[in-house]
């Protein structure tokens, strides 16, 4: 079946720009998560999604940031005016149910902000 | 707080060898523990968890790891490696029942499968 997709893949924002990064989870996966993984490090945890409420946005490094999920399904991650400092790999995963169950991850959105 | 820590940046074996990928954690209360794998250009791949009951837990691809909670280790093992094993290797931790849903991944270890 199908898996977890982002778009766009890639992205080059000017720095002052907003972006808005998508992500389509796994049919029926109630939870989703957004990461970011910025080169040669793991992926750093920035919100949680059960269905359409956002249950944890502690990882979300300033206002700038900011995630959705209005039907429970796909999620946006927008984040304003980029700077340098947020060019990285935008993973997303989603999981089925209950947080025991293990992530699965989609492809990522490289985003290089100059 | 939580935190992993993978002490190795790279591991290199040689094919047929055994391979062992190294991973410690802190957690508040019982972990919830898991591996991944990111191939190049590919997305991370699930590789196996710990959630509760036998220490050693079985994987895909012939990996396995094992949980010891004196040690508050989790380590990557595999028999008999593969240059097709050849990735990097993530540890991934979160706390368990009650806990934050945030989880915590370490830094990758790049494992190196010589033929």
């Amino acid at each position: 079946g199908a898996g977890v997709s982002q778009s766009p893949r890639y992205k080059v924002a000017k720095r002052g720009q907003d972006v808005a990064l998508r992500c389509d989870p796994i049919s029926g996966h109630v939870s989703l998560f957004w990461y970011q993984q910025a080169l040669g490090q793991g992926p750093e945890f920035l919100t949680y999604f059960q269905n359409e409420a956002q249950l944890d946005k502690s990882g979300l490094p300033s206002d700038r940031f900011f995630a959705e999920r209005p039907e429970g399904s796909v999620s946006t991650l927008k984040i304003q005016r980029t700077q340098q400092e947020d060019s990285a790999v935008y993973l997303c995963a989603s999981s089925h149910s209950g947080l025991t169950y293990e992530q699965y991850f989609g492809p990522g959105t490289r985003l290089t902000v100059t | 707080a939580q935190s992993v820590a993978q002490p190795e940046d790279q591991v290199n074996v040689a094919e047929g060898n055994p391979l062992t990928v190294k991973c410690t954690y802190s957690v508040s209360g019982n972990p919830y523990l898991f591996w991944y794998v990111q191939y190049p250009n590919r997305g991370l791949q699930f590789l196996l968890k710990y959630i509760t009951g036998d220490n050693l837990v079985k994987g895909s691809y012939g990996f396995e790891a094992e949980f010891n909670k004196s040690q508050t280790s989790f380590h990557l093992k595999k028999p008999s490696a593969l240059v097709s094993d050849s990735a990097l290797y993530f540890c991934a931790v979160r706390e368990g029942p009650g806990g934050t849903y945030k989880y915590i991944f370490g830094t990758g270890t790049r494992l190196k499968v010589l033929a």
